[in-house]
């Protein structure tokens, strides 16, 4: 089965309205990575979160290994935040690669 | 800072063809990752090198070869590219093991026709 699983698979929200995201692992890991990418881009590295909360701007990320799943909440969404965000794990074993969600996608509308 | 870049942006190629992408970056980092993306599937691991000249196999390695010719470079050939193919592959690298911050590449889009 899936080892990771992101949900929702798509959201649609107003500007200014809060988003929340979620990644749940079937595995254990070392670490949990989120990730930004716009149509057609790269993918920008948004948080390195092995486990805890960690905040950026209107990003924060909460990592909770015991219960096997990490949240990401964009707070006072804005047009811009618009695109894919994709949860990858690295696993305890074959810590030497990233494993993926199938991503959500996110869209703010004006 | 430092940088990862992928060659060419996009790449057409036809039916049968041998096909090779390349990526170089100058973090000094070890390991180097080959990823594929579909529409709908997310990201599947092609190849990846731990360090030069090393090659381990992903998820995904039939239909591919992959070359790490020095630690700043890692390139990727599709032996024989499919008919009406579309994906984006996607290069990434991390300092290695047990420090797990990948930073990626921004891709190379195929289109087989």
């Amino acid at each position: 089965g899936q080892q990771v699983q992101q949900s929702p698979a798509s959201l649609v929200l107003q500007e200014g309205e809060n988003a929340e995201l979620q990644c749940n692992f079937s595995t254990s890991l070392n670490s949990m990575q989120w990730f930004y990418q716009r149509p057609g881009g790269s993918l920008v590295s948004l948080f390195y979160n092995p486990s805890g909360t960690k905040h950026s701007g209107r990003l924060t990320s909460t990592t909770v290994i015991k219960e096997r799943r990490s949240s990401l909440h964009i707070s006072s969404s804005q047009t811009t935040d618009s695109g894919t965000y994709l949860c990858a794990l690295e696993r305890t074993e074959g810590a030497d690669r990233l494993t993926f969600g199938k991503g959500t996608q996110l869209i703010i509308q004006p | 800072g430092g940088i990862i870049t992928q060659t060419p942006k996009f790449l057409i190629g036809q039916e049968g063809q041998k096909l090779t992408l390349k990526c170089q970056q100058n973090f000094n980092h070890d390991t180097m990752y080959w990823y594929r993306q579909d529409s709908g599937k997310g990201l599947r691991l092609i190849y990846y090198s731990i360090t030069e000249n090393d090659l381990q196999k992903g998820d995904l390695s039939e239909g591919y070869d992959a070359s790490r010719e020095k630690k700043s470079s890692f390139s990727l050939t599709v032996t024989s590219a499919q008919k009406n193919e579309m994906a984006v592959f996607l290069c990434a690298s991390s300092p290695g093991t047990g420090n797990s911050d990948y930073t990626f590449g921004s891709g190379t889009r195929l289109l087989v026709i």
